[in-house]
């Protein structure tokens, strides 16, 4: 089945720092990107969706220069926490989902643990 | 917001059918009913979409009421490794997901 690869699956670091999530779909293109977070026992909130070739779009309330998206191709997506705080600690999840037209579903990575300290 | 609706938990004995019930009461024509759940930690699980019918595939059966106002889906043999948050979400598969609540099903020995 489809497989989408997320990485580095967990982050600790300094506050302070910049930290770089990777996610890829490793056998389709995918043409349209997920960015979720999650807080413990919460549901997935939907921070960002990520086109190939054009700017991400930001859900409300999601500071764009604070997360920061790009995707540069059809088979990665990554999402930069700049200048992260401990309230940045979260579980972050990206979905790959084949394009516009299609009725495929989305598939999910395995998230990444960030602990900012 | 989400727009479907679940029960918060559910109990199970292990080898028994789990049957998990969703309400999609604004569920447009051209929306699909998604399926997922998720494993403490781990990102969520496709399972199974419909759109009218009746689907089945190795894991799971969903089945969609005439009106698709709700759907039910059913593990036909519960195994431990089955507890986990359950989400139904009506969209189009390209669109975003928004998760509610989902049902979390606990699969007792």
């Amino acid at each position: 089945g489809a497989v989408v690869s997320q990485h580095p699956s967990r982050v600790i670091c300094k506050s302070g720092t910049s930290v770089k999530i990777e996610c890829r779909s490793l056998d389709f293109q995918a043409t349209t990107m997920f960015w979720y977070r999650q807080f413990p026992k919460k549901s997935l909130m939907l921070m960002a969706t990520s086109n190939e070739g054009s700017k991400a779009t930001y859900e409300q309330g999601v500071e764009k220069d604070k997360f920061l998206i790009n995707h540069a191709s059809l088979t990665l997506s990554t999402l930069t926490v700049t200048s992260a705080h401990p309230e940045d600690s979260s579980f972050y999840i990206c979905s790959a989902s084949p394009g516009q037209g299609s009725n495929q579903p989305q598939h999910f990575g395995d998230g990444t643990r960030l602990s900012i300290l | 917001d989400a727009k479907t609706t679940q029960p918060p938990s559910m109990d199970c004995a292990e080898g028994r059918a789990a049957n998990l019930p969703c309400n999609h009461s604004t569920i447009s024509g051209n929306e699909y009913v998604y399926w997922y759940r998720q494993i403490h930690s781990q990102g969520p699980q496709y399972i199974i979409h419909g759109l009218k019918n009746n689907e089945t595939n190795e894991m799971a059966s969903l089945i969609i009421t005439e009106d698709r106002k709700s759907s039910t889906l059913i593990l036909p043999h519960a195994t431990l490794r089955d507890t986990a948050v359950y989400y139904c979400i009506d969209a189009r598969g390209f669109q975003k997901l928004v998760f509610g609540t989902g049902t979390r099903l606990l699969v007792s020995p």
